[in-house]
């Protein structure tokens, strides 16, 4: 069976500094995409970064960027210098050709930027 | 910043009432989902619509009847719901069902008296 598992269900950060989110998956396809998606409080979901696991570099999108360990099928999230705005639930989530190719998601992580 | 629209923002109906959610994109994506989401939890698949046919169903009860007028649109009936329904209904878009990438919308609160 295919999982993801987020294990800090709840986080918090103090403003500009730096936060790591934690994501595991287990699969057995050989290609398939890792993401992260970040729902702020009553707002849309938005996609923040995308992996694609046949590349061996780390995704980078601005403050955002992925530590991606495909061996240990690890896939965290760094937020460098947090703001306000990064407060949300943060999900992971999995897709590949198996399952039916629908998403397989994390349980979230409620993140939340301190002033 | 969304290309994927949803109306309304937020529906009230009771158990007995008929009502419809609508879903847009302008995007050229040939594959929509609607999702059911609760409060600080994942999403949970209900449809997929690829090429403007139903080809997942995640066991939903009938009382959830998906539509699919076209290639942008789609629509999701109510009928009969349970006080339990009540949640946010996302839709969401990708190129096709092998390209993972999703593009949700802001979804449309419901809640079922």
């Amino acid at each position: 069976a295919q999982t993801v598992t987020q294990s800090q269900p709840e986080m918090s950060v103090q403003e500009a500094e730096t936060v790591t989110l934690s994501c595991t998956y287990d699969t057995s396809e050989n290609n398939y995409y890792l993401f992260w998606y970040k729902q702020p409080p009553s707002r849309q979901m938005i996609l923040v970064i995308r992996q694609e696991a046949y590349k061996q570099q780390n995704a980078t999108e601005n403050r955002f960027s992925v530590n991606f360990q495909k061996a240990a099928k690890s896939f965290s999230l760094k937020i460098s210098d947090s703001q306000l705005g990064d407060t949300a639930m943060y999900f992971c989530a999995l897709g590949n050709a198996g399952n039916n190719r629908k998403l397989i998601w994390g349980l979230g992580t409620s993140l939340a930027v301190n002033p | 910043d969304t290309e994927v629209t949803q109306t309304p923002k937020h529906l009230v109906m009771g158990m007995t009432n008929k009502k419809s959610l609508k879903c847009e994109q302008h995007m050229g994506h040939r594959a929509m989902y609607w999702y059911k989401q609760k409060a600080k939890k994942p999403p949970e698949l209900m449809f997929v619509y690829s090429y403007e046919k139903l080809s997942i169903n995640e066991s939903v009860p009938s009382r959830f009847s998906p539509e699919c007028p076209n290639s942008s649109l789609l629509n999701l009936h109510l009928h009969a719901l349970q006080p339990e329904d009540s949640a946010l209904y996302l839709c969401a878009s990708s190129q096709a069902v092998y390209i993972y990438e999703q593009y949700f919308g802001p979804g449309t609160r419901l809640t079922v008296t």
